[in-house]
């Protein structure tokens, strides 16, 4: 079946645009997950999603970030005023449900700030 | 604050050459340890999960194993196609609804023809 999709696969921006990334997770899972990787960095954790909300938003980096789901499927992760530090590959990870089972990543989104 | 080390940053093997991968971690209460793979330009593919002291679990040419303070990913008679970035991460009781993974740095491994 299909899985996990993310758009657009690159994104070049400019400082202090804003920018708006989108997950489509497997049909039927409940849990969908953020995360960013940079360069040298390991995949750092952003927010979880069960259904539509979000009970864990602590990896955030600031409140510059924000993200939604709706209908329990589609979530986009919006950052405001983007910075150069903001460059990175932010991947999104969807779960049948939450809880300590296998997360299923799409092929993310490459993020550059000039 | 969980924390996940991997060693060595990076790996060059020779076809067939065996070797194994090590993940050190530690978590308030560990709910689960997961392997991924990662080809450079895409997204982690899922491996393993393994949850209890003892465990181990295996596919094709890899095994993985867990203690209570590391996991090791065994690698026998590898081919070219193996060569990736293996990465290792835990859940673990943080509370909160915290069930997001953390993640080591990974191994880059290269398996020489």
């Amino acid at each position: 079946g299909a899985g996990v999709s993310q758009s657009p696969s690159n994104k070049v921006t400019e400082k202090g645009k804003d920018v708006e990334l989108r997950c489509d997770p497997i049909s039927g899972h409940t849990a969908l997950y953020w995360y960013r990787q940079s360069l040298g960095q390991g995949l750092e954790f952003l927010i979880y999603f069960q259904g539509n909300s979000a009970p864990d938003k602590s990896g955030l980096p600031s409140d510059r970030f924000s993200a939604e789901r709706t209908g329990g499927s589609v979530s986009t992760l919006t950052i405001q005023r983007t910075q150069q530090e903001d460059s990175a590959v932010y991947l999104c990870a969807s779960s049948p449900q939450g809880g300590p089972y296998e997360q299923y990543f799409g092929p993310g989104t490459r993020l550059t700030v000039t | 604050e969980d924390q996940v080390t991997q060693s060595p940053e990076a790996l060059r093997l020779q076809e067939g050459e065996s070797s194994s991968l090590n993940c050190s971690y530690t978590v308030s209460g560990l709910r689960g340890l997961f392997w991924y793979r990662q080809d450079p330009g895409k997204g982690p593919e899922f491996l393993f999960t393994l949850y209890s002291a003892g465990e181990e679990k295996e596919k094709e040419r890899l095994k993985a194993t867990l203690t209570k303070k590391e996991s090791f990913l065994h690698i026998t008679a590898p081919k070219p196609e193996d060569s990736a970035t293996y990465l290792c991460a835990v859940q673990g009781n943080s509370g909160g609804g915290a069930d997001g993974l953390t993640f080591g740095k990974g191994t880059h491994l290269i398996i020489q023809p």
